[in-house]
C-alpha cells in the first residue's frame, strides 16, 4: 500500500522559512516523479512544484520561484520543501503527491502538513 | 498558463440520481501524438486528500466504481455520476497535466 506522509509544518511570521519532508512507502520511489500541491483553507488546489525521477529536473508555478526549493534523496524514500521568504498567501495545507504515467498525473496523496504563516 | 473552469460550482442531487460536472480549459490539452487528452479528475471527501479518478479524460482508475465515467475532448469535459451515492458528497476538481504549470479547476461541490 502507497503512503506518503508529510510533517514540518507549523506557524511561521512572514518572511520566515521551513522545510517540508515527505516520507515514501509501499512503492518504488526512485521510479516516480513527485510534487507538491497545497490548499488554502476553504480553497481549491493549487500545485506547487514537481521533480523528476532523478532530481535533475524540477518546476515550479510562477508565485514560488526562487523562493521555494524541491529535492528528494532516493536512498531514503524522501521528498523535501524548502520554502523561504513566506507570505501570508503561502498559508495552506501542503500535500505530497506521487506522479504516475506522467509527472502531473497524481495518483496518490499524502494527508498534508499545514503551513500558517502570520504575525 | 491553462485555465480550467468548472460548472456549476455545487449541485445537489438526490441520492441514485445522476450528477453531471462539466470543466472547460482554455486551451487544448490533447496531444496529437498520442491522441490522448491530459484532463483528470479528483474527488475530494471532506477532510480527506484528494483520490484520483479519472485519467485521460476517459480512464477510470483502478477500483473506481463504474458509476463514474469522463466524456469529452480537446477543450470540453464531462464527468458524470450515474446513481450518486452517500460517499460521493465531495468536492471534484478537473486538472490538466498537458503543460505547466499544471492547473486545477475550482472544484465543484457536490451535495445530497
Amino acid at each position: 500500500e502507497v503512503q506518503l506522509v508529510e510533517s514540518g509544518g507549523g506557524l511561521v511570521q512572514p518572511g520566515g522559512s521551513l522545510r517540508l519532508s515527505c516520507v515514501a512507502s509501499g512503492f518504488t520511489f526512485s521510479s516516480y516523479a513527485m510534487s507538491w500541491v497545497r490548499q488554502a483553507p476553504g480553497k481549491g488546489l493549487e500545485w506547487v512544484s514537481s521533480i523528476s525521477v532523478s532530481g535533475a529536473n524540477t518546476y515550479f508555478t510562477d508565485s514560488v520561484k526562487g523562493r521555494f526549493t524541491i529535492s528528494r534523496d532516493n536512498s531514503k524514500n524522501m521528498l523535501f520543501l524548502q520554502i523561504n521568504s513566506l507570505r501570508v498567501e503561502d498559508t495552506a495545507l501542503y500535500y505530497c503527491a506521487k506522479g504516475w504515467l506522467t509527472t502531473a498525473l497524481f495518483d496518490s496523496w499524502g494527508q498534508g502538513t499545514l503551513v500558517t504563516v502570520s504575525s | 498558463d491553462i485555465v480550467m473552469t468548472q460548472s456549476p460550482d455545487s449541485l445537489a442531487v438526490s441520492l441514485g440520481e445522476r450528477a453531471t460536472i462539466n470543466c472547460k480549459s482554455s486551451q487544448s490539452v490533447l496531444y496529437s501524438s498520442s491522441n490522448k487528452n491530459y484532463l483528470t479528475w479528483y474527488r475530494q471527501k471532506p477532510g480527506q486528500p484528494p483520490e484520483l479518478l479519472i485519467y485521460w479524460a476517459s480512464t477510470r482508475q483502478s477500483g473506481v466504481p463504474d458509476r463514474f465515467s469522463g466524456s469529452g475532448s480537446g477543450t470540453d469535459f464531462t464527468l458524470t455520476i450515474s446513481s450518486l451515492q452517500s460517499e460521493d458528497v465531495a468536492v471534484y476538481y478537473c486538472q490538466q497535466s498537458y503543460s505547466p504549470p499544471w492547473t486545477f479547476g475550482q472544484g465543484t461541490k457536490v451535495e445530497i
